[in-house]
């Protein structure tokens, strides 16, 4: 399966614990997103990456996230300091950007559980 | 910025019953129109896109998409859904390049 992928899929932590989440998208894309999913809602977008460039935060990114993409391959998410409203799927998509053109493809999401 | 709205928060149909999720997104000079599908506990798969060209797109699973500009629509249609079909449906618009933003979703039911 050459799909995007991401681990682990689901995580309980408690309140004020440090979590970090991995995505490792579809080999050729150049591109990868952060999304965050609550429930009944859609997908929010979070943070993009082309290659290892961090090009766009959303100001729902507090400064307890981080996200990195050292090598222009895989991406880390870190949460310091859970707070129990970061409860949420926190979803990885990836994409190749071709001309304006671009399909954005998504993982299987990381479900996150803040006690 | 774009943004998408999804008026149906949930939609109850029988089995091979037709069905039509609506979308609206607000105009852009261009943009990119998707639906993907939800099933429980998983990620978002993609079912179809436009991008450009024909303004009715085929996607999978028997689901079409007609982009209507003049209305600033995306409708979803089946004409005969199953069972499997069961899941939440999201709507989503970029305007060429960076974030995609989504609708707040359509959970579809189909009733044996």
């Amino acid at each position: 399966d050459t799909g995007v992928s991401q681990d682990p899929r689901h995580k309980i932590t408690k309140r004020g614990q440090n979590v970090t989440f991995r995505c490792d998208p579809i080999s050729e894309h150049n591109r990868l997103y952060w999304y965050r999913q609550t429930l009944g809602q859609g997908p929010e977008f979070l943070t993009y990456f082309q290659n290892e460039a961090q090009l766009e935060k959303s100001r729902l990114l507090s400064d307890r996230f981080s996200a990195e993409r050292p090598k222009g391959s895989f991406s880390t998410l870190e949460i310091q300091r859970t707070e129990q409203g970061d409860s949420a799927m926190y979803l990885c998509a990836s994409s190749l950007r071709v001309g304006l053109q671009e399909t954005q493809y998504f993982g299987p999401g990381t479900r996150l559980l803040v006690l | 910025a774009q943004s998408v709205t999804q008026l149906d928060s949930q939609v109850p149909v029988f089995e091979e019953a037709p069905v039509e999720l609506r979308c609206n997104y607000s105009s852009s000079v261009s943009v990119y129109l998707f639906w993907y599908v939800q099933y429980p506990n998983q990620g978002l798969q993609l079912l179809l896109k436009y991008l450009s060209g024909s303004t009715l797109v085929k996607g999978i699973n028997g689901f079409e998409a007609e982009f209507n500009k003049s209305q600033t629509s995306f409708h979803l249609r089946k004409p005969s859904v199953h069972i499997s079909d069961t899941a939440e449906y999201f709507c989503a618009a970029s305007g060429g390049y960076q974030k995609v933003t989504f609708g707040t979703g359509t959970k579809l039911q189909v009733i044996p």
